[in-house]
């Protein structure tokens, strides 16, 4: 079993919708967790970032994290054509480099 | 966010020859930087890490003599990719961070082709 699990889509949705996006784990020591979203041929722009579980929010953007289930979500509300991208997930324990998912790609139809 | 420059953008270069990547942290001291490589459609795959003033740190199955890395001061390293061939083409990454416990940043990329 990988690490981190993310399943790559693709995923399109309408404009408008919201889009809901997630990955498992196997480590329980990871403690730091990170939302990327990465355009085409450009570097990760860091989202959300939370550390432990609980919920975070910014924006149009919820991050997520259940610690028991080892499972992170990032949630788009009011999707625009704009948030297309690859999503990548990230984690960490203290103080290790980030453990990466495959990363998902989302398009965001008008 | 902090701001992670990194040059160039893209290069394309004949085979054989070095080509040099350059990483700054703008407005931050990056004690900690890390480079990347990612093929199309693929997520990150770490090289290496480097520590300002130590060695980098390789990842098992990189070439530390192929890829050469330099972190000489807290705002900035650099990947030397020697003796290029086409299979080293790719997207290379770098990222920053002023802490293990802190934020991780990422460069622009570059797109590197080896002709």
């Amino acid at each position: 079993q990988k690490e981190v699990e993310q399943d790559p889509g693709p995923l399109s949705v309408p404009e408008g919708a919201i889009v809901s996006l997630n990955c498992t784990y196997s480590n329980s020591a990871f403690q730091y967790f990170m939302w990327y979203r990465q355009y085409s041929r450009k570097g990760p722009e860091l989202l959300m970032y939370t550390y432990s579980s609980g919920n975070k929010e910014d924006g149009r953007f919820t991050a997520q994290v259940d610690k028991s289930s080892k499972y992170i979500s990032l949630f788009i509300r009011d999707s625009q054509p704009s948030d297309s991208a690859t999503y990548l997930c990230a984690m960490r324990t203290g103080n290790t480099p980030l453990v990466f998912g495959k990363g998902t790609r989302l398009s965001v139809i008008a | 966010g902090a701001v992670v420059s990194q040059h160039p953008s893209w290069v394309i270069c004949k085979s054989g020859t070095s080509v040099k990547i350059e990483c700054r942290s703008l407005d931050f001291q990056a004690t900690t930087m890390f480079w990347y490589r990612q093929f199309p459609k693929q997520s990150l795959m770490l090289m290496a890490t480097s520590n300002e003033g130590s060695k980098a740190t390789y990842e098992q199955g990189v070439e530390k003599d192929k890829f050469l890395i330099n972190h000489a001061s807290l705002t900035l390293s650099t990947l030397t990719v020697t003796s290029a061939h086409p299979e080293d083409s790719s997207f290379y990454i770098c990222s920053a961070t002023a802490s293990v416990n802190e934020k991780l940043f990422f460069g622009s990329g570059t797109q590197l082709s080896v002709l």
